[in-house]
């Protein structure tokens, strides 16, 4: 059982790259999120989905895009790395309706873009 | 004004000592409660939940809400060195699997041997 994980651990970007950011959860849980962290800001919802086939943006989805592959797979795309978007990116999952809403987090992936 | 407010630290204390960390909150519509453990270069770990106001224990660890003044509140009893970390708390309106969490900007932590 491996919980989260999460695709690449570490990227360096140059401004214009495009890039995905891969999510698995094996906790068959119906909820995923995407965060990011920065000094100062705390985590910061980008877009979550609440079940499969459905996403909807958190406080800072713009210059991202998602994809709710499958019940599994989250995946978080930026079309057009900016320097702003330099930050670590958590991918969580959260599970069954009615239950305490605990997000599992994965070990996360530091971007940097230059 | 960010809905839930955190000191953000740093704080060193010996070991052993009781470490006290603490969260307001403005929105009163809050009603689930957590504290989350996050060491260096790894992702958030589930600590402690609560609903409501009142306290909860585990172990060394107690949570405390006081919804009355929206304060928060983590106390670690005889600290050691592995509870060196950065602590966040975090609310939910519900407690449904999709709810949405708000969290604070986090505590650093330095459990000084």
């Amino acid at each position: 059982n491996a919980g989260v994980t999460q695709t690449p651990k570490f990227q360096v970007l140059k401004t214009g790259q495009s890039m995905t950011l891969q999510c698995a959860q094996d906790m068959n849980h119906n909820s995923m999120y995407w965060y990011r962290q920065d000094p100062g800001m705390g985590l910061r919802l980008i877009y979550y989905s609440a079940s499969e086939g459905t996403t909807d943006k958190g406080e800072v989805p713009n210059g991202y895009n998602v994809s709710r592959l499958n019940k599994r797979e989250f995946s978080l795309r930026l079309e057009s790395a900016a320097p702003s978007q330099t930050s670590v990116y958590f991918c969580a999952s959260s599970g069954e309706t009615g239950y305490t809403d605990t997000q599992y987090f994965g070990p996360g992936t530091r971007l940097t873009v230059l | 004004q960010k809905e839930v407010e955190q000191d953000p630290g740093p704080l060193s204390v010996p070991e052993g000592a009781i470490v006290s960390l603490n969260c307001t909150y403005s929105n009163s519509a809050f009603q689930y409660f957590m504290w989350y453990r996050q060491y260096s270069r790894k992702g958030p770990e589930l600590l402690m939940y609560t609903y409501s106001s009142g306290n909860k224990e585990d172990g060394r660890f107690t949570a405390q809400v006081d919804k009355s003044s929206k304060y928060i509140s983590l106390f670690i009893r005889d600290s050691q060195p592995s509870d060196s970390a950065t602590y966040l708390c975090a609310t939910s309106i519900s407690n449904f699997g999709n709810e949405k969490l708000t969290f604070g900007t986090g505590t650093r932590l330095t459990i000084i041997p």
